[in-house]
């Protein structure tokens, strides 16, 4: 059972343009969420992240919306460069559970064009 | 500050042998550590939670005599693959955490059963 789902397994973005990658989840538990970016053989490194008490967060290019009705979020990068072609990974998690554990999406290739 | 650092990052055995891999948090206590497994072009699966002083809490499908984890002290934590195989082959994350819902990765270990 996939709680967070990234239904987009690439996507290709001029660049200068607006990249947006969405992410989906199932458990209404989950109140916490990041964006990962992780490169070939590297381990994740931490873009952005939102509490279920806000709808949106912004740190420089990168935004991320946060839809709790329709449990959906979307990271934003505005504009696109080409070193941000990596692949992104959503996460959540329930700070209530009081495990610290996130659970990962499937992750979206993004392919930013010169 | 928030450095995990993960041994070895490349490693290659033989069928039936043991591999023991490293994650240390440099720079901070990680009262909890989490052991992720990457299989080509899909999600971070959380294999196991490691606290330390205590046993590891291991996901649902995980062998935890073949995945054996040892948080010995509160900057370390140890992931050995027993009697590993060709299935075994992947990409293994450490992450850890202060207590908090910050996450640091390390950088992963590619993990090769000939």
């Amino acid at each position: 059972d996939q709680q967070v789902k990234q239904n987009s397994p690439s996507l290709s973005v001029q660049e200068g343009r607006i990249s947006i990658l969405n992410c989906d989840y199932t458990n209404s538990m989950f109140d916490y969420f990041l964006w990962y970016k992780k490169y070939p053989a590297e381990g994740p490194t931490f873009l952005i992240s939102i509490s279920s008490i806000k709808d949106k967060n912004e740190d420089g290019r990168f935004t991320v919306f946060l839809n709790k009705s329709a449990k959906h979020l979307s990271l934003h990068i505005v504009p696109s460069q080409p070193g941000d072609s990596a692949v992104y990974f959503c996460a959540a998690s329930s700070t209530t559970s009081g495990t610290y554990k996130y659970i990962f999406g499937t992750g979206t290739r993004l392919k930013v064009l010169a | 500050g928030a450095v995990v650092s993960q041994h070895p990052s490349r490693v290659i055995c033989k069928s039936g042998t043991s591999v023991k891999i490293e994650c240390r948090s440099l720079d901070f206590q990680a009262t909890t550590m989490f052991w992720y497994r990457q299989f080509p072009k899909k999600s971070l699966m959380l294999m196991a939670t490691s606290n330390e002083g205590s046993k590891a809490t291991y996901e649902q499908g995980v062998e935890k005599d073949k995945f054996l984890i040892n948080h010995a002290s509160l900057t370390l934590s140890t992931l050995t693959v027993t009697s590993a195989h060709p299935e075994d082959s992947s990409f293994y994350i450490c992450s850890a955490s202060k207590g908090n819902y910050g996450y640091t990765f390390g950088s992963g270990t590619r993990l090769t059963v000939v």
